[in-house]
C-alpha cells in the first residue's frame, strides 16, 4: 500500500471549512484513498473513501487531485466536535477485505 | 446491537495473568480485526480474520497473542502472562469481505487493558 503523508496538526474556526491534506504520490491506479477520523478515547470512524472522482458523502467531502498524487479532506462547517484525529489511508484495491495500515494522521483543533 | 461490541470496556491485571477480550462483530460483516493503541499512539494492527480463510496473524507481537473466532461471527483475543507494555486499548473493527466496501471497517469502542 502507498504511503501517505499528512500534516501533524491543523486550527481551524468554527462554523468554517477545514480542509485536511494528504499527500500520496506513489498510489497505484488501483488503489483507493480513505480517510478515518478518531475522536478523543473513541474507536476510529469511517468517513468517505474514493478511487478518482471527487465523492461527497454526509460528513465530508474528498477532492482528489487529476494525478491523484494528493487529496483534499473537506469538513464544509467544522463543529467543536469535528475535533480528532484525521487518517488518510490509502489501500490496493478494495475488491477483498484487508487489513488498513493507519499511520499518524492529522490532529484537527477546532477553535471556537 | 447495531455496531460493534466490545467487552469488557475496561481490564485491570497483575502482571503474569491471563486475559481475554470479546469481539462481537456487525451481523453480516466476514471480515473482522484487531487492532491496539498505546497511549498517544497510533493503530497498530494485531490480526485478522476474513471468512473461513486462515487468518493473517502478521501483526501480533509475540507468542503470548492469539486469537480465535468460532463460528465466522464472535472473536476472542488472549493475553497470556500479561506484561506491563500490554497496556494498551485493543480495538476490534469488522467489514464485508468483498465488494466495493472492504475498505469501510466499523470499530467498536474498544478495550482498555492495564497491566500494573
Amino acid at each position: 500500500d502507498a504511503k501517505t503523508t499528512q500534516p501533524p496538526s491543523m486550527d481551524c474556526a468554527e462554523g468554517r471549512a477545514a480542509n485536511l491534506p494528504c499527500n500520496h504520490s506513489t498510489i497505484s491506479g488501483n488503489e483507493y484513498v480513505y480517510w478515518y477520523r478518531q475522536i478523543h478515547s473513541q474507536g476510529p470512524q469511517y468517513i468517505i473513501h474514493g478511487l478518482k472522482n471527487n465523492e461527497t458523502n454526509e460528513m465530508a467531502s474528498l477532492i482528489i487531485t487529476e494525478d491523484r498524487k494528493s487529496s483534499t479532506l473537506i469538513l464544509p462547517h467544522a463543529t467543536l466536535r469535528d475535533t480528532a484525529v484525521y487518517y488518510c489511508i490509502v489501500r490496493f484495491s478494495s475488491g477483498s477485505a484487508r487489513q488498513l495500515t493507519f499511520g499518524s494522521g492529522t490532529q484537527l483543533t477546532v477553535l471556537p | 446491537g447495531a455496531g460493534v461490541s466490545q467487552s469488557p470496556s475496561n481490564k485491570v491485571t497483575e502482571k503474569g495473568k491471563d486475559v481475554e477480550l470479546r469481539c462481537d462483530p456487525i451481523s453480516g460483516h466476514t471480515a473482522l480485526y484487531w487492532y491496539r493503541q498505546s497511549l498517544g499512539q497510533g493503530l497498530e494492527f494485531l490480526i485478522y480474520f476474513q471468512g473461513n480463510s486462515a487468518p493473517d496473524k502478521s501483526g501480533l507481537p509475540s507468542d503470548r497473542f492469539s486469537a480465535e473466532r468460532t463460528g465466522g461471527s464472535v472473536s476472542t483475543l488472549t493475553i497470556q502472562r500479561t506484561q506491563q507494555e500490554d497496556s494498551a486499548v485493543y480495538l476490534c473493527a469488522s467489514s464485508f469481505s468483498s465488494g466495493i466496501n472492504t475498505g469501510e471497517l466499523f470499530f467498536g469502542e474498544g478495550s482498555r487493558l492495564t497491566v500494573l
